[in-house]
């Protein structure tokens, strides 16, 4: 039931690019985003709902493709900023409203 | 207007002990749930409570357990502690939980467990 995300890890040079994958076994209702940088509490990046909406704080850009039950999160000129491990987190339909399934977390790490 | 607060932030305990987590959500948030976060398994799942009521309950053994209060202040218990059980608690908090309307979730800055 644990989303499964890719890749574990990542890589990259300021400027470039990064998509992180997020994919359910289940049927999705909603797919979070979130980012944790080392030693500090996870902070929320965008909701992706059901039907297309889009509901996000940072100029970080996301997809929900409901009938591959995927998600997947664009970094595009990365900054150094952008570090640390990102996690998806899904919702399924029926389930209870505060029970998100969280994966495993992608480590992203941004050099000079 | 004040974040999540998780107290203590560090927790040394021997094996067979139990613990005691608190959580104090947002003022406002009626929904707190709680995860287990260990290197290489992300964020588990262990409970959520609204309104003072158990509403989802993760796949983790009874020695876990938890409370809220009618101030939605939160507590999580585990006893007879395993030496697994060293891991990073988070409590996260929102207004009417994180679901069917798109509401995020706050997260604290955790609790280190450390079992020896």
């Amino acid at each position: 039931q644990q989303p499964v995300q890719s890749p574990q890890a990542v890589i990259l040079r300021e400027g470039e690019d990064a998509v992180i994958n997020c994919s359910s076994s289940k049927a999705l209702y909603s797919v979070h985003w979130y980012r944790q940088k080392h030693g500090e509490a996870p902070v929320f990046l965008m909701i992706l709902l059901k039907g297309g909406e889009q509901k996000g704080h940072e100029k970080i850009s996301a997809s929900f493709n409901e009938k591959k039950q995927q998600s997947s999160l664009y970094l595009t000129a990365s900054q150094l900023s952008y570090s640390g491990t990102y996690f998806c987190g899904t919702e399924v339909p029926g389930g209870s409203q505060g029970n998100l399934i969280f994966g495993k977390g992608t480590k992203l790490s941004v050099k000079p | 207007k004040a974040g999540v607060t998780q107290t203590p932030r560090y927790l040394i305990k021997t094996r067979g002990q139990q613990v005691t987590l608190s959580c104090s959500p947002i003022s406002g948030h009626r929904s707190v749930s709680w995860y287990q976060q260990t290197p290489g398994q992300g964020l588990q799942f262990l409970f959520e409570y609204f309104s003072e009521t158990q509403r989802n309950k993760g796949n983790f053994p009874g020695r876990f357990s938890g409370r809220q209060f009618s101030n939605s202040r939160s507590e999580m218990n585990v006893s007879t502690l395993e030496l697994g059980d060293s891991a990073l608690y988070l409590c996260a908090s929102s207004p009417q939980g994180t679901g069917m309307g798109g509401t995020e979730a706050f997260f604290g800055q955790g609790t280190r467990l450390t079992v020896v």
